[in-house]
């Protein structure tokens, strides 16, 4: 089993569409990222989340500590929202900080 | 606002050959974070470094090294190229000042070896 896991895998939608996209783990963290990837392959950090709920735009991410889950939204998707979203996160016991990934969520938003 | 710069950002080489990848962090940040992402695989940490020092070690290969220098970029080496190293490097910069020490990542470089 994944330290990190992502729902779903693949997500399809039409333009205008709320989206959510779930992340579960299975350490303790002490934050936890959800990050971009278009197909060029740059990543693009979205949130850093420690704790509740962070919103920009049209995205907001919340994290429940307690039930080692965060969820990442999107309201009146677009097509130029579609990309992978990849949930990583920073575990509380590893010194120097890496991030350990899920495995992305790949978003098509259809016109 | 500066961002983490990598170089080169396309990379072709042959198996057996050596690489050197470049990494520029963001101005102030004193950690560099490697990540190598696979074809259709998802990011995996290699190796950090803080202030100069190895701070952690991840699956990165005996073939391959890295350090990190007096202006805190960071070059990671590659040695005896297998067509298995073929992926997207990337690196991540943050700042130990800042209290969330958020990572911020550059572009990558894609490096394919034939």
């Amino acid at each position: 089993k994944n330290e990190v896991e992502q729902s779903p895998q693949n997500l399809t939608a039409q333009e205008g569409e709320f989206i959510t996209i779930n992340c579960s783990y299975s350490v303790g963290i002490s934050a936890l990222h959800w990050l971009q990837q278009h197909p060029g392959g740059g990543i693009v950090s979205l949130f850093m989340l420690s704790s509740g709920k962070k919103k920009h735009g049209r995205l907001i991410a919340t994290i429940n500590i307690q039930e080692k889950h965060s969820s990442l939204h999107i309201t009146a998707s677009h097509p130029r929202d579609s990309a992978v979203y990849i949930c990583a996160v920073r575990g509380r016991e590893t010194s120097g900080s890496r991030l350990t990934f899920g495995e992305g969520t790949q978003l098509t938003v259809n016109p | 606002a500066a961002g983490v710069i990598q170089s080169p950002r396309h990379l072709i080489k042959e198996k057996r050959e050596t690489a050197t990848l470049k990494c520029y962090p963001i101005p102030r940040h004193d950690t560099v974070y490697w990540y190598q992402q696979g074809p259709g695989q998802d990011p995996q940490f290699l190796i950090s470094f803080y202030e100069k020092m190895q701070s952690d070690k991840g699956s990165i290969p005996d073939r391959f090294s890295a350090q990190q220098f007096s202006d805190y970029h960071s070059e990671l080496n590659m040695s005896s190229l297998e067509l298995g190293d073929s992926a997207l490097y990337f690196c991540a910069s943050s700042s130990r000042d800042n209290s969330y020490n958020e990572q911020f990542f550059g572009p990558g470089t894609r490096l394919t070896v034939l």
